[in-house]
């Protein structure tokens, strides 16, 4: 069965420092992976997206990871701010349908305090 | 940042009115999608669409029903609002032709009272 798990579900930290969130999957074929930010009340918002061939990838300070041998993914934050506070989402698009098939996890919900 | 809108934004509906929820878009991307999301779990594919008069169910059954006639407009309806349709509503937006990325909308947050 095709699915994304995210790890931890909830994390709060102090603005200024780095966290991890944690994406381990199972769909198959594999296409690519995205990170997405979803603010309370909008809509998620693409942060990264990795194929099966990209080990790392940044946009700011967002660094996402992937290992595809054993399907975890990683998003690291550096620098927290308090405009950080979000829904992280990992979402995994399965390469085997027309559709394009996106398969999401529950998100992270991070919360960043002054 | 895709222009893709939704309304209303926040709706409080009595129990057996009839909704349409708004979704437009003005980049003239063939690929639509509703998505229920609840809070605290993942998104659910309701509907999507390939392209003016093609509509199809996602993989969340919904009693609700959507409508392709225009490239722009994807409204979804529901007939007879239930608390149980009580949810976040959110449209995207994806260029068949390219990159598998899709675009979200605002949302709607539906309360059914």
């Amino acid at each position: 069965k095709n699915q994304v798990e995210q790890s931890p579900q909830s994390l709060i930290i102090l603005e200024g420092k780095n966290c991890t969130l944690q994406c381990n999957y199972t769909v198959s074929p594999f296409s690519n992976l995205r990170w997405y930010k979803q603010d309370t009340g909008r809509g998620p918002v693409s942060l990264t997206i990795m194929t099966f061939s990209e080990n790392t990838k940044s946009n700011g300070r967002y660094t996402a990871t992937l290992d595809a041998d054993t399907k975890q993914s990683s998003l690291h934050i550096t620098a927290s701010q308090l405009s950080d506070s979000a829904s992280y989402i990992c979402v995994v698009t399965d390469r085997g349908s027309t559709l394009g098939r996106l398969y999401f996890g529950r998100g992270t919900q991070l919360t960043v305090w002054p | 940042e895709a222009d893709i809108y939704q309304t209303p934004r926040y709706l409080v509906i009595g129990t057996g009115k009839k909704i349409t929820l708004e979704c437009s878009q003005t980049m003239g991307h063939d690929k639509m999608y509703w998505y229920q999301q609840d809070p605290g779990m993942e998104l659910h594919l309701i509907h999507y669409s390939y392209g003016v008069n093609s509509t199809e169910k996602g993989d969340l059954s919904s009693e609700s029903t959507v409508s392709r006639i225009r490239t722009e407009h994807f409204p979804l309806t529901l007939e007879s609002a239930r608390p149980s349709h009580t949810s976040q509503y959110l449209c995207a937006i994806s260029n068949a032709w390219g990159s598998d990325e899709q675009f979200f909308g605002p949302g709607t947050r539906l309360t059914v009272l």
